[in-house]
């Protein structure tokens, strides 16, 4: 059963902190995704990567960074978090040859004060 | 640029039909799907359509494709209040890699 999963669901920072989110997938896929989903925007791009180190910025990078060190492993970074950076923020992985369907993980719901 | 585009909420009864459209922008895209997110839940692949069909018919799942006017629909035939989810359009581009989502619709079935 394919698998991705996410440090945690739930997760309250401070204005200013720094703030990691983990996403974990088992496929062995190439690429790995990370969106935020805000109510009536619908899913929107931050990075992307395509390969251990690489990285691609999606539509929406500013105050994000990632991080991929390891191909199973893809974390956002936020670095100095601010209120408007409060979204839920999915994690999604994909093979990346020739069939392109996302499996996502159930999403980590951020709200910074 | 690219861009999806979906009505946010739509209402059916129990056992009526629901049918959910959606129009994209980029005319060179391989794939459209639907995905399904369900409440507290990531999203996951419900059905897709390759861009040169026209139809295709899972089970309760119907989705047309029309790409001349590059619109795309999903019906679902005799809704059940475990349908209610919000459902997300989506288009492949840049050769298959990205991936522009819709911004979801809300689907909500009376019993």
């Amino acid at each position: 059963d394919v698998k991705v999963t996410q440090s945690s669901r739930y997760l309250v920072k401070r204005t200013g902190e720094k703030v990691f989110l983990e996403c974990v997938q088992d496929m062995d896929h190439e690429n790995m995704f990370w969106y935020r989903q805000d109510p009536g925007l619908g899913l929107r791009l931050i990075y992307f990567s395509y390969d251990v180190k690489m990285k691609e910025k999606g539509d929406i990078p500013e105050g994000y960074s990632v991080s991929r060190e390891k191909k199973e492993r893809f974390s956002l970074i936020l670095e100095s978090a601010s209120t408007n950076q409060t979204s839920m923020y999915l994690c999604a992985s994909s093979s990346g040859v020739g069939w392109y369907e996302q499996y996502f993980g159930p999403g980590t719901r951020l709200t910074v004060t | 640029g690219e861009d999806v585009e979906q009505s946010l909420f739509l209402s059916v009864r129990e056992g009526d039909s629901s049918v959910i459209n959606c129009t994209y922008t980029d005319s060179s895209s391989t794939y459209l799907y639907w995905y399904k997110q369900e409440p507290g839940a990531g999203l996951q692949l419900l059905t897709y359509i390759f861009s040169n069909m026209d139809m295709k018919q899972d089970q309760r799942l119907t989705v047309l494709l029309n790409k001349k006017d590059k619109h795309l629909s999903l019906r679902i035939a005799d809704t059940q209040t475990g349908d209610s989810a919000i459902y997300f359009c989506a288009e492949s581009i840049a050769g298959g890699f990205k991936t522009i989502f819709g911004a979801g619709t809300r689907l909500f079935v009376k019993a």
